[in-house]
């Protein structure tokens, strides 16, 4: 069975600040993907970021990174230059057997 | 190019009551998936389609839920009858066939259901 954890509920950071979103994630499938997703208040999910369990190095998106540690089993959402449209709950989700596995989230508020 | 659409963006209903759902995915997407989130939660799948047969239900309620997508296009999702715990958002989403790990998946702006 898969498992994301996500142990920050809540987070707030100043704009133009970078902030750091953690996941922890538990499989025993050897290949897997991981995701990340924005969702304002409107409701829709928006994909972010992909990392390959087998891609070398780190994904990038714009402002967006994703900080992955194999061994620790973590994948986690670097957003540098916070704005205020960044504000939202921000879900990690892992693909295995062709299914996606969601966290619980984090609510992330940017400050002025 | 249009998103994946939804009605009804919201539904209030009593328990014991029947409701509907409808998804329109994104033109040419095989799969589509209905998601089940409650509040405070992730999404957590319900069924997928791949084209018009199911691929998997495993976690769908099938006492009281049904799900089907007959033309392999557009998708309804019923609950009959309605409990209190039903009460969350349902979304859908749909994404391109993949045989790979990359499968980003498209979500519309979800429906909004309250059990009173």
């Amino acid at each position: 069975a898969q498992k994301i954890t996500q142990t920050q509920p809540g987070m707030f950071v100043q704009e133009k600040e970078a902030v750091t979103l953690d996941c922890t994630y538990d499989t025993s499938d050897p290949s897997y993907g991981l995701f990340w997703y924005k969702q304002p208040s409107s409701g829709e999910m928006i994909f972010l970021i992909y990392q390959g369990s087998y891609d070398q190095q780190n994904a990038t998106e714009g402002r967006y990174s994703l900080n992955f540690q194999k061994a620790r089993k973590s994948a986690n959402l670097v957003i540098s230059a916070s704005q205020l449209g960044d504000s939202a709950m921000y879900f990690c989700a892992m693909m295995g057997g062709n299914k996606l596995t969601f966290g619980t989230g984090t609510q992330l508020k940017v400050e002025l | 190019e249009a998103g994946v659409a939804q009605s009804p963006r919201y539904k209030i209903i009593e328990k014991r009551q029947s409701v509907a759902f409808w998804c329109n995915p994104i033109s040419g997407h095989a799969t589509l998936y209905w998601y089940q989130q409650i509040l405070g939660q992730g999404p957590k799948l319900l069924i997928q389609f791949q084209n018009n047969g199911v691929v998997d239900d495993s976690q769908l309620p099938k006492d009281r839920f049904s799900a089907e997508r007959l033309k392999g296009v557009d998708s309804t999702l019923k609950i009959q009858p309605a409990k209190l715990e039903d009460s969350a958002v349902y979304l859908c989403a749909s994404s391109l066939p993949t045989s790979g790990l990359y499968n980003e998946q498209f979500f519309g702006p979800g429906t909004r259901l309250t059990v009173l």
